[in-house]
C-alpha cells in the first residue's frame, strides 16, 4: 500500500524551529519528486516546497524562502522540512505529498498531515 | 501567481442529486493543468481529477471534470453518502502551483 506518514509537528514559540519528517512506503521513493503543502486553520491549501527525486532541485514558496529547507534521505525513504524563524502565520497542518508526474506538480498521494502551531 | 476562486462556498444537496462545482482562474491555466481534490476531516486529501478531465486511479465515474482556459467544473453526477466533503482545485501549469479555497458539499 502506498503511504505517507508525517511527524514532527508540535507547539513552538515565535522565532523557534521545527523539523518535520515524512516516511514513505509502497512506491520507489527515489524516483519521485516530493512536496510539502500546508493548510492554515480555516484556509485553503498552500504549496510550500518541492524537491526532485535525486535532491538536485529544490523549490520554495516566496512566503518561506530563506527560512525553510526541504531535504530527503532516499536510503531511509524519508522527506524532511526544516522550518526556522517561525511566525504565527506558519501555523498550519503540513502535508507531505508525492508529485504524480515529473514536471507536472499535481499530487497523487498525500499524508494525513502534522500540525505545527506557532504561539507564545 | 494565479488565483483560483471556487464557487459556491458551500452547497447543500441530498444523496442522489447532482453537484456542480466551479473553479475560476485569474488567468488562463496552461495546457488545462488543473486538478481536483477531495478533503475530509482528519484524512489525507485525495486526488480526483488531473489535466482538467482525467480521473485518477480508482475514482468512480460519477466524478467528472471539464473546462479550459479560466473556467473549470467538477461534476458529481449522483451524490453518494461518502461524497459529502470539501473539494478544492489546483492549477499546476504556472509556478507556483496554487489552490482554490474549497467548496463544501454538505448534506441537505
Amino acid at each position: 500500500e502506498v503511504q505517507l506518514l508525517e511527524s514532527g509537528g508540535g507547539l513552538v514559540q515565535p522565532g523557534g524551529s521545527l523539523r518535520l519528517s515524512c516516511a514513505a512506503s509502497g512506491f520507489p521513493f527515489s524516483n519521485h519528486g516530493m512536496s510539502w503543502v500546508r493548510q492554515a486553520p480555516g484556509k485553503g491549501l498552500e504549496w510550500v516546497s518541492s524537491i526532485s527525486g535525486n535532491s538536485a532541485y529544490t523549490y520554495y514558496a516566496d512566503s518561506v524562502k530563506g527560512r525553510f529547507t526541504v531535504s530527503r534521505d532516499n536510503s531511509k525513504n524519508t522527506l524532511y522540512l526544516q522550518m526556522n524563524s517561525l511566525t504565527a502565520e506558519d501555523t498550519a497542518v503540513y502535508y507531505c505529498a508525492k508529485i504524480a508526474v515529473i514536471a507536472r506538480w499535481y499530487f497523487d498521494v498525500w499524508g494525513r498531515g502534522t500540525l505545527g502551531t506557532v504561539s507564545s | 501567481e494565479i488565483v483560483l476562486t471556487q464557487s459556491p462556498g458551500t452547497v447543500s444537496l441530498s444523496p442522489g442529486e447532482r453537484a456542480t462545482l466551479s473553479c475560476r482562474a485569474s488567468q488562463s491555466v496552461i495546457d488545462t493543468q488543473l486538478a481536483w481534490y477531495q478533503q475530509k476531516p482528519g484524512q489525507a486529501p485525495r486526488l480526483l481529477i488531473y489535466g482538467a478531465s482525467n480521473r485518477a486511479a480508482g475514482i468512480p465515474d460519477r466524478f467528472s471534470g471539464s473546462g479550459s482556459g479560466t473556467d473549470f467544473t467538477l461534476t458529481i453526477s449522483r451524490l453518494e453518502p461518502e461524497d459529502f466533503a470539501v473539494y478544492c482545485c489546483e492549477q499546476y501549469g504556472t509556478s507556483p502551483p496554487t489552490f482554490g479555497q474549497g467548496t463544501t458539499v454538505e448534506i441537505k
